[in-house]
């Protein structure tokens, strides 16, 4: 079956880590993205990439960082500078700008800074 | 920078009652669309309105995009307690690639 797949589930990080984590996707979408969403509030868009090798800043970028490698995948790096990195992580991928179909989400990543 | 609000932002009711919760954006949109995300799940898409004034069903579920192509709304008839969930508006301004999402509406229903 196509879909996304995040890894891992949960994620605990100590101050000061840098922390990757990783999106697959198997639909053939040019487009991913990675939305960072803090308990009660909406999704706030990190990073986007529309085709590979090539990503723009979201609203929020400021201590992430990704690459868009191969079509496939778009891993973000939660990097040290981020000052409050403990939220739940989601990662989706649509057919360039969405279309009829949206964009399909990952299951997500909880990461919790110890 | 565009913003998409929702109100409101919980609604408890009895099993059976109507529920309806209304997006609005501070700029004119191509296109809205509309996501409902389960407790402790990821947002999964139910629909996109295209043009001024669409209205669009699903079962229960009615969708509307207003003639403005500002505001939209989601009413959903005789609530179940399949429905409990968050429901997120996302709009995409024209000439703008990018999709911001509501604040969400987060809705209980009382068996």
């Amino acid at each position: 079956d196509g879909g996304i797949t995040q890894s891992p589930k949960y994620l605990f990080r100590k101050e000061g880590q840098n922390v990757t984590l990783s999106c697959e996707q198997n639909l053939n979408h040019d487009a991913m993205y990675w939305y960072r969403q803090d308990p009660g509030q909406g999704l706030r868009l990190i990073y986007y990439s529309q085709i590979v090798n090539d990503f723009q800043k979201g609203d929020i970028a400021e201590g992430y960082s990704v690459s868009r490698e191969k079509k496939e995948s778009f891993p973000l790096t939660v990097t040290s500078a981020q000052k409050n990195p403990t939220a739940f992580y989601l990662c989706a991928s649509s057919s360039s700008t969405g279309g009829v179909y949206g964009y399909t989400f990952g299951s997500g990543t909880r990461l919790t800074v110890v | 920078g565009q913003q998409v609000m929702q109100i409101p932002q919980y609604q408890h009711v009895q099993e059976g009652e109507d529920f309806t919760t209304y997006c609005n954006s501070s700029t004119t949109l191509s296109n809205i669309q509309w996501y409902k995300q389960r407790p402790g799940g990821h947002p999964v898409f139910l629909i996109q309105l295209v043009k001024s004034g669409e209205v669009k069903k699903q079962k229960r579920l009615t969708f509307q995009f207003g003639e403005a192509k500002k505001n939209s709304s989601l009413h959903i008839t005789a609530t179940q307690t399949t429905d409990v969930g968050t429901y997120f508006c996302a709009g995409r301004a024209f000439g703008n690639e990018k999709l911001t999402f509501g604040t969400g509406t987060r809705l209980t229903i009382i068996p």
